[in-house]
């Protein structure tokens, strides 16, 4: 039972244009979503979070953007670069003691040429 | 910056054998996890701990135990390893202030033969 699903394994973009990753999720007890990229035989690198509280966080080409009513959140990187091109997982924090974090499958970005 | 750090990059080992992964980290996060990540699978939470000595566990437990004696060690023991527990074990730490993203090792791919 996924509760944090990247329906879309991969995603090819033209260098310079908007990447946009989806994720959704099931458990209304998230409070806090992440967003991770991670290069091959590497750890994952944390890029963005949001609080279940908000709808929008930015840090420079990344935003997060919420969607509480739809369990939904995604991921926009805008210029995309070469660099961008990486496996890139959805995370929630459920809301309890334990912090515990729970990741979705990957979205694997190809930035084309 | 966080450092966590896993004792080894690459490692392989009989079916059978007691196999140890060791993780610390330098930041006195109170949060430490172990993942194993599998193509297709996503990261997968086998075992996290919010405290030390407490242990909780993840999605995956099964041939799977933890030790934490010190706030800065975490450690995945395999009792008797076998060849599905082929794959790349990820640690990762984090603190509940000022926010809950986790920071992650380099990995272990762990090959059992």
């Amino acid at each position: 039972d996924q509760q944090v699903k990247q329906n879309s394994p991969s995603l090819s973009v033209q260098e310079g244009r908007i990447s946009i990753l989806n994720c959704d999720y099931t458990n209304s007890m998230f409070d806090y979503f992440l967003w991770y990229k991670k290069y091959p035989a590497e750890g994952p690198t944390f890029l963005i979070s949001i609080s279940s509280i908000k709808d929008k966080n930015e840090d420079g080409r990344f935003t997060v953007f919420l969607n509480k009513s739809a369990k939904h959140l995604s991921l926009h990187i805008v210029p995309s670069q070469p660099g961008d091109s990486a496996v890139y997982f959805c995370a929630a924090r459920l809301m309890n003691r334990d912090d515990k974090i729970i990741f979705g499958k990957g979205t694997r970005l190809h930035i084309l040429p | 910056d966080v450092k966590v750090t896993q004792s080894s990059r690459y490692l392989v080992k009989r079916t059978g054998e007691k196999v140890f992964l060791e993780c610390v980290q330098d930041m006195d996060h109170e949060n430490m996890f172990w993942y194993r990540q599998d193509p297709g699978l996503g990261l997968r939470l086998i075992y996290f701990s919010y405290d030390v000595k407490m242990k909780e566990k993840g999605d995956i437990p099964e041939g799977y135990s933890v030790s934490r004696e010190k706030k800065e060690r975490f450690s995945l023991i395999l009792e008797s390893a076998s060849t599905n527990q082929t794959s790349m074990y990820l640690c990762a730490s984090s603190s509940n202030i000022p926010g809950p993203e986790a920071f992650f090792g380099q990995g272990t791919r762990l090959t059992v033969v």
